[in-house]
């Protein structure tokens, strides 16, 4: 089956820094790969996806990129904000599979006034 | 658009009892419903799919007897954790699809089994 890797575990910046986080997939048939955003308690909302097609998409502040060839994807977002701070996930499916979600281990961004 | 509501939010029971967690998408018709359970730092691990009218498709190492899960119109599905016991204690969330890959997230029930 489908495994997702994903780095770093923790991430702290600076407000207004960049922050890039990074998964690797395992399953050459999947083609489509969702971040989502998860505040302490809350539902995981998504963010941003890609289909792999593309490899390529940006939604303001937030933009995602995909290497098919060496089956990684990243997330990218900007001018941090404090309310940027969540634990953000990246998941892969592939769509001959049910569109079954396999999810990464997640990361932690802080972002620091 | 794509909202999906759990019920309860929380909930508290003694060990050997059974509860049931209802998953609904309010404002669309869901094909395929999801659960997932997530522990405490850790992520979600997918426990089954669920497709309406049919038998739910569960996950390496998730128990079908001890976690029913019933789909019974496109709107809803239930999960039933029978004779739990405190290591069931966890988070656990439902997710429904369109029928695309888009799946959308139900806010999540705390089960904390004493």
């Amino acid at each position: 089956g489908e495994n997702v890797e994903q780095h770093p575990s923790t991430l702290s910046v600076q407000e207004g820094d960049s922050a890039v986080i990074k998964c690797t997939y395992s399953d050459s048939a999947s083609n489509y790969f969702p971040w989502y955003k998860q505040e302490l308690g809350k539902r995981p909302q998504l963010i941003i996806d890609i289909r792999s097609n593309v490899g390529e998409k940006k939604d303001q502040r937030i933009a995602v990129t995909l290497n098919k060839t060496a089956k990684h994807f990243s997330l990218h977002i900007t001018e941090t904000q404090p309310e940027d701070s969540a634990v953000y996930f990246c998941a892969a499916s592939a769509t001959g599979g049910g569109n079954k979600l396999t999810f990464g281990t997640g990361t932690q961004l802080k972002v620091e006034l | 658009g794509a909202v999906v509501s759990q019920h309860p939010s929380r909930v508290i029971c003694k060990s050997g009892t059974s509860v049931k967690i209802e998953c609904r998408s309010l404002d669309f018709q869901a094909t395929t419903m999801f659960w997932y359970r997530q522990f405490p730092k850790q992520s979600l691990m997918l426990m089954a799919t669920s497709n309406e009218g049919s038998k739910a498709t569960y996950e390496q190492g998730v128990e079908k007897d001890k976690f029913l899960i019933n789909h019974a119109s496109l709107t809803l599905s239930t999960l039933t954790v029978t004779s739990a016991h405190p290591e069931d204690s966890s988070f656990y969330i439902c997710s429904a699809s369109r029928g695309e890959e888009t799946q959308y997230f139900g806010p999540g029930t705390r089960l904390l089994v004493l």
